[in-house]
């Protein structure tokens, strides 16, 4: 139990774009979902958490009208990179706890590899 | 804020040999959860630990919590191939927000056949 499906895995886009991410819950209800950056050989970085029903929670140094976050329900989360540009280029991973179950285990998607050409 | 030292950030090891590596917190954690993330793959939930000087077994691995719930440390007996990967420790410090986790840097763990 407890899978989180991340869409697409890869995408590739022209500088100036913008790019959906999609992560989903599959057998859970997830009210909070967080997302994470990573680069090559680094840790995990978390970017925002992404709260059903209300704005996301941004970390220091990341840009919200650049990483446009929506949680429209309790099975869905997109990330949405705006006007990407090659820096932009990461893993981006979500990951989500089931409902109600407070610092349990996170169940993270599978990722999605951006290249911004 | 929270910070979460973790060594070495690489290991590589003969298969055979044992592995460890620690985690060190700046501040008291509620708990400690490990994870493993194989080359191209996503982080994987190993284990939690929450009690003060805690210690678990999965098979060849042992997780260790530190009195003070501030360190912690996975020890990997007899590594096999398949051991290789990233493991990450992630922390949550006491009253933390929900779910918040802060990661680890890692270890790089390759092991030659």
């Amino acid at each position: 139990g407890a899978v989180v499906s991340q869409h697409p895995s890869r995408v590739i886009c022209k500088s100036g774009t913008s790019v959906k991410i999609e992560c989903r819950s599959l057998d859970f209800q997830a009210t909070t979902m967080f997302w994470y950056r990573q680069f090559p050989k680094q840790s995990l970085m978390l970017m925002a958490t992404s709260n059903e029903g209300s704005k996301a929670t941004y970390e220091q140094g990341v840009e919200k009208d650049k990483f446009l976050i929506n949680h429209a329900s309790l099975t869905l989360s997109t990330l949405t990179v705006t006007s990407a540009h090659p820096e932009d280029s990461s893993f981006y991973i979500c990951s989500a706890s089931p409902q109600g179950a407070n610092n349990s285990p996170l169940h993270f998607g599978n990722g999605t590899r951006l290249t911004v050409t | 804020g929270q910070q979460v030292m973790q060594i070495p950030q690489y290991q590589h090891v003969q298969e055979g040999e044992d592995f460890t590596t620690y985690c060190n917190s700046s501040t008291t954690l509620s708990n400690i959860q490990w994870y493993k993330q194989r080359p191209g793959g996503h982080p994987v939930f190993l284990i939690q630990l929450v009690k003060s000087g805690e210690v678990k077994k999965q098979k060849r691995l042992t997780f260790q919590f530190g009195e003070a719930k501030k360190n912690s440390s996975l020890h990997i007996t007899a590594t096999q191939t398949t051991d290789v990967g990233t493991y990450f420790c992630a922390g949550h410090a006491g009253g933390t927000s929900y779910g918040k986790l802060t990661f680890g840097q890692g270890t790089i763990l390759t092991v030659h056949p």
